[in-house]
């Protein structure tokens, strides 16, 4: 199993411009989610997903969409980069609600 | 909403010195979870605790979960290089049916050779 995959690892992008971070996962877990760290902040909670088909908002998710359409996949959104979005964001998915979440290796992403 | 609070911010110990992480919760804990951190990489999942009074253990890095099941406490024993990262504990937020999790601001430990 590969366990948690996300592309890219890094990325640059300008003000303005759009793109999707992928997640993908071969372990058949309903739950997923999507986190961004920054220094001094932990990890806060972007959206997350109970199954497909199932999205959720967490903590910080203006700026963000995600969907859902498959078990394996769940990609995150950014409509217009801003520079407040430049962080490290992690991907994790779980079999079971109260179970040891998997994650990611992240993705590092800069905003000019 | 419910708020993690780790402390210290940063540790750097000696090689072979014991250390203890803390982890505060604002409510009731109902799922604790320990996870470590290297440079530039995920997270590796460390333990989980449920039960007030609950303690784990791993090698020489030791969890338990207070009897009011509002803190917990991360202990590691002799420590080596090799424990250097950033731990980070983690909490069922709302509804333990979604797999949400929120996490502390994370521990920054280093030991010095």
């Amino acid at each position: 199993n590969a366990g948690v995959t996300q592309t890219p690892k890094f990325q640059v992008l300008k003000t303005g411009q759009s793109m999707t971070l992928q997640c993908a996962q071969d372990m058949n877990h309903e739950y997923m989610s999507w986190y961004r760290q920054d220094p001094g902040m932990g990890l806060r909670l972007i959206h997350y997903s109970v199954g497909a088909g199932i999205t959720d908002q967490g903590e910080v998710p203006n700026g963000y969409n995600v969907s859902r359409s498959t078990t394996e996949d769940f990609p995150l959104r950014l409509l217009s980069a801003a520079p407040s979005q430049t962080s490290v964001y992690f991907c994790a998915s779980s079999y079971s609600p109260q179970g040891e979440q998997y994650f990611g290796p992240g993705t590092r992403l800069t905003v000019t | 909403s419910q708020e993690l609070e780790q402390s210290p911010q940063s540790l750097i110990v000696q090689e072979g010195k014991n250390l203890t992480i803390n982890c505060t919760s604002s409510k009731t804990l109902y799922g604790l979870y320990w996870y470590k951190q290297k440079y530039g990489e995920g997270l590796i999942f460390l333990m989980m605790l449920q039960k007030g009074g609950e303690e784990k253990s791993h090698e020489k890095i030791t969890a338990k979960l207070d009897e009011k099941k509002q803190q917990s406490s991360l202990h590691i024993t002799a420590s080596q290089p090799s424990h250097a990262g950033i731990y980070l504990c983690g909490a069922a937020a709302g509804s333990s049916n979604t797999g949400k999790l929120i996490f502390g601001q994370g521990t920054t430990l280093q030991v010095k050779p």
